[in-house]
């Protein structure tokens, strides 16, 4: 059964970092596409960063990119995502999710995601 | 800012037959790319409905279709119940962004 783990969400001051994991389990992760996709309080959902399965290629939306670095430990089969420069904007539920593609595909969809972990950025 | 324009809310009686729309741009949906769809119940995580614009994973119920024509795509429910009370979001590929997958803005769907 696959399943994503997120872990590491909080509170956290503007300025300041957080890194993120996502464990999974029942897929290689290396194998996969693998998204964050976050979800401000009461918003729509944004996909923020993203990890090519083959290649490892990274991906980054213009709100973070320069900011955040997507990254996966294969010994562990985790994702991780590490926010610096943490902004108010930036709170939100950070949910990864997998594609079924092992590469960033027009045909991707995302078929399982994890439970989320809550950031919140306030002084 | 979604490129993918959703209404905000859609309601319908149970039994009753409810539309959501997603409207895209001549880089996402316009470009021929899939779209997919995402339920999500209140307090849950997104879960995945409909996919590559009309097919239904194992387990989703039929009274779900989606469609897509030209810029835009549908997702209808039929037969509405109580249980499908909750936000859907669609989903696709934007040439044009440094992300390429979108969603849309999502829509709240309530059972009168």
């Amino acid at each position: 059964e696959v399943q994503l783990l997120e872990s590491g969400g909080g509170l956290v001051q503007p300025g300041g970092s957080m890194r993120l994991s996502c464990a999974a389990s029942g897929f290689n992760l290396s194998r996969q596409t693998v998204i964050w996709v976050r979800q401000a309080p009461g918003k729509g959902l944004e996909c923020v960063s993203g990890i090519s399965g083959t290649g490892g290629g990274t991906y980054y939306a213009d709100s973070v990119k320069g900011r955040f670095t997507v990254s996966r430990d294969k010994s562990e089969n985790t994702l991780y995502l590490q926010m610096n420069s943490l902004r108010a904007e930036d709170t939100a539920v950070y949910y990864c999710a997998k594609g079924n593609i092992d590469y960033f595909s027009s045909r991707n969809f995302f078929d399982s995601w994890g439970q989320g972990t809550l950031v919140s950025v306030a002084s | 800012q979604s490129v993918l324009t959703q209404p905000p809310s859609v309601s319908g009686a149970p039994g009753q037959r409810v539309t959501i729309s997603c409207t895209g741009s001549s880089s996402n949906i316009g470009a021929h790319y899939d779209v997919h769809w995402y339920q999500q119940l209140p307090g849950e995580a997104p879960k995945l409905l409909i996919s590559g614009n009309s097919n239904r994973p194992s387990g989703v119920p039929d009274r779900f279709s989606g469609s897509k024509s030209g810029t835009s795509a549908s997702l209808t429910i039929t037969g509405l119940q109580s249980e499908d009370e909750a936000d859907y979001y669609c989903q696709s590929y934007d040439n044009s962004l440094s992300i390429f997958y979108v969603f849309g803005t999502g829509t709240k769907v309530t059972v009168l």
